[in-house]
């Protein structure tokens, strides 16, 4: 059983359309996160959501949407891709009740635009 | 949250101890310490995390000195399966939970 499952694996596209990587956990976590990690291997935090509603944005360009129909599934689209979106996106989950329970994250989705 | 520093790469022979260290010398009182690694081409895989007291898993030890200021994990009997980059995270939680700052990490290779 899988608990962080993102789909797609690998997201080929051209500069310009509009994608979407969705995101799904079935560890009962309320707190789930995207995190993108770029050609040089940094991982950075883009989003988090808690039961559905965004508690970080680290200043991520608004072509970048996070929509959460449920605290089991968070959703990135992307409008208007460019070359420099191209990366590995991964989704993570935890339980922030409590605190410092660790993050699960997902296997990634390499996007590459071209 | 504060900043860590780790070797950019380390070796272990397969089935010896592989020790990481990693040094946050201005940690707060509040933030815990975090090890997370990454295989390659699959997500971040927590490993272990603690405050003060020295903690142990089924994956790993994790040591901090008594002025917190630095850590060492420890993977008792290193396997080829270990090979991955390892990072050392410090964060307070709060508003900042979650928020995990991953620098360049310790690149440890396994060998046999």
């Amino acid at each position: 059983d899988t608990a962080v499952s993102q789909t797609p694996k690998y997201l080929v596209t051209q500069m310009g359309n509009d994608k979407s990587i969705k995101c799904e956990q079935n560890l009962g976590h309320d707190t789930m996160y995207w995190y993108k990690q770029d050609s040089k291997k940094f991982l950075k935090i883009m989003f988090s959501y808690n039961n559905k509603e965004l508690i970080i944005n680290e200043t991520v360009p608004n072509r970048f949407s996070p929509k959460s129909p449920d605290k089991a599934h968070l959703n990135l689209h992307i409008n208007s891709l460019e070359l420099g979106d191209s990366a590995v996106y991964f989704c993570a989950s935890s339980q922030i009740t409590g605190g410092n329970s660790p993050l699960h994250f997902g296997n990634g989705t390499r996007l590459t635009v071209t | 949250d504060a900043k860590t520093t780790q070797p950019p790469s380390m070796d272990c022979a397969e089935g010896r101890a592989a020790n990481l260290p990693c040094n946050h010398s201005t940690i707060s009182g509040n933030e815990y310490v975090y090890w997370y690694r990454q295989i390659h081409s699959q997500g971040p895989q927590y490993i272990i995390h603690g405050l003060k007291n020295n903690e142990t898993n089924e994956m790993a030890s994790l040591i901090i000195t008594e002025d917190r200021k630095s850590s060492t994990l420890i993977l008792p009997h290193a396997t080829l399966r270990d090979t991955a980059v390892y990072y050392c995270i410090v964060n307070a939680g709060g508003t900042s939970y979650g928020k995990l700052t991953f620098g360049q990490g310790t690149i440890l290779t396994v060998h046999p």
